[in-house]
């Protein structure tokens, strides 16, 4: 069974810029959750979507968005890119609607640097 | 809120040696918790888990208890391998209300074995 699949994995924009991410995640999981991880904040929960639909959302700046296609598989994009936003993007998938003993697969994110 | 505090790193062992990397958390109601590693240019993958006080959860010589009265789950190996370093991530996750739940983790520890 194939493991959460993220693409590409490393970026380089340009401060200003946009940048899309793609996460596929394992077949038959509905659930696709995004996290930045930085040196200095670790993990922070970006969005989660389940059935195409924001099922959550942390604290970050409406400059990131997402989306989930019925295909299960989910974009997350930056507009207007800082030097702060430099972070590896994890993507994490669980099947069905969750639960508290339900384990998150990840993929093995999307390195981007914003120069 | 919830949170997850791990203890800072990095952590510098020899092979063979004991290893305890702690973790307390606060949350509020009944949380599950989970150990996560990160392999060099890795995604995460889950280590161990465990959903009730008293639990032991166990996995590759790793072990953690659920302690509900000291908010902990302490990660501990008898005897480390130059291959056990990794980045290690304690993580709880509650039911935030309906079919949501939030996982939550600490900044990680980073863990060097040597020869």
């Amino acid at each position: 069974k194939a493991g959460v699949t993220q693409t590409p994995r490393y970026l380089i924009k340009t401060r200003g810029q946009q940048v899309t991410l793609s996460c596929s995640p394992i077949s038959g999981h509905r659930s696709v959750s995004w996290y930045q991880q930085t040196p200095g904040q670790g993990l922070q929960f970006l969005f989660e979507y389940f059935s195409e639909t924001q099922r959550n959302k942390g604290n970050f700046p409406g400059r990131f968005s997402g989306r989930q296609f019925s295909n299960s598989r989910s974009e997350m994009n930056v507009s207007t890119l800082e030097l702060g936003d430099s972070a590896l993007y994890l993507c994490a998938s669980s099947p069905g609607t969750g639960g508290l003993n339900t384990e998150a697969f990840f993929g093995q994110g999307t390195r981007l640097t914003v120069v | 809120g919830n949170s997850v505090t791990q203890m800072e790193g990095p952590v510098t062992l020899s092979e063979e040696a004991f290893l305890t990397i702690n973790c307390t958390y606060t949350a509020t109601g009944y949380p599950s918790l989970f150990w996560y590693v990160q392999y060099p240019g890795e995604g995460l993958q889950l280590l161990l888990k465990a959903t009730k006080a008293d639990d032991k959860g166990s996995n590759k010589g790793f072990e953690a208890t659920y302690r509900k009265e000291t908010t902990s789950f302490h990660l501990e190996k008898g005897s480390v391998q130059v291959s056990d370093s990794a980045v290690y991530f304690c993580a709880l996750k509650v039911h935030s209300g309906g079919s949501n739940y939030k996982l939550t983790f600490g900044k990680g520890t980073l863990l060097t074995v040597n020869p």
